[in-house]
């Protein structure tokens, strides 16, 4: 299968302080890269996805950076919230969406 | 809208015999549903892909015969776990697809809890 990793297994934060989570992905002809949240025994929730004719995309609180030279990405979310604690994986799929990849994951604590 | 269910949540069986995990799109119609296990701490890895009205395809490594899936219906993907072992403890989640939607986003079941003892 295709090989998305994570840099840091775990990530401490300030309540209040900006966060910012990276993965790498090996396959470059990756098309579609996704960021899941996961609380514990819950499935992943969508948070954001982005294209890979883009390199920065902007929800609510959170912006994905995807830098294709160096097969990297990331998520920064703002403002993090003791709400915001979870495990958080990137995803990544080729062309014809037929199958999904996840990162090794994050685990964000957020200190009040 | 766009909701997963996995049922049962949490099952536990005894080695040797075969448990049945239901995933269902309760308010979309999915061509496409994934299975992917998950160890504690771990990541997601993908084990089949299924699409509705043919045979799922498994990823490398995942036997086939051991981990039945059925996909008999535009809502409805069935992962058979036959002759458990305590290796197979793991959680479980289906993910579907909306047929309908322009891009590759998936929407995930809550998961089921597998324990064999």
């Amino acid at each position: 299968g295709e090989s998305v990793g994570l840099h840091l297994p775990t990530l401490s934060v300030q309540e209040g302080d900006n966060s910012i989570i990276n993965c790498a992905y090996s396959n470059s002809a990756s098309d579609y890269f996704i960021w899941y949240k996961q609380e514990s025994g819950k499935g992943p929730q969508f948070i954001i996805d982005i294209r890979s004719n883009m390199d920065k995309r902007q929800g609510q609180r959170v912006t994905v950076l995807l830098n294709k030279t160096v097969k990297h990405l990331s998520l920064q979310i703002a403002a993090t919230q003791p709400g915001d604690s979870a495990v958080y994986f990137c995803a990544e799929t080729p062309y014809n969406f037929n199958k999904f990849y996840f990162g090794s994951g994050t685990k964000l604590n957020v200190k009040p | 809208g766009a909701v997963v269910s996995q049922h049962p949540s949490r099952v536990i069986c005894k080695s040797g015999t075969s448990v049945k995990i239901e995933c269902r799109s309760l308010d979309f119609q999915a061509t496409t549903m994934f299975w992917y296990r998950q160890f504690p701490k771990q990541s997601l890895m993908l084990m089949a892909t299924s699409n509705e009205g043919s045979k799922a395809t498994y990823e490398q490594g995942v036997e086939k015969d051991k981990f039945l899936i059925n996909h008999a219906s535009l809502t409805l993907s069935t992962l058979t776990v036959t002759s458990a072992h305590p290796e197979d403890s793991s959680f479980y989640i289906c993910s579907a697809r909306d047929h309908l939607a322009g891009v590759g986003e998936q929407y995930f079941g809550p998961g089921t809890r597998l324990t064999v003892t």
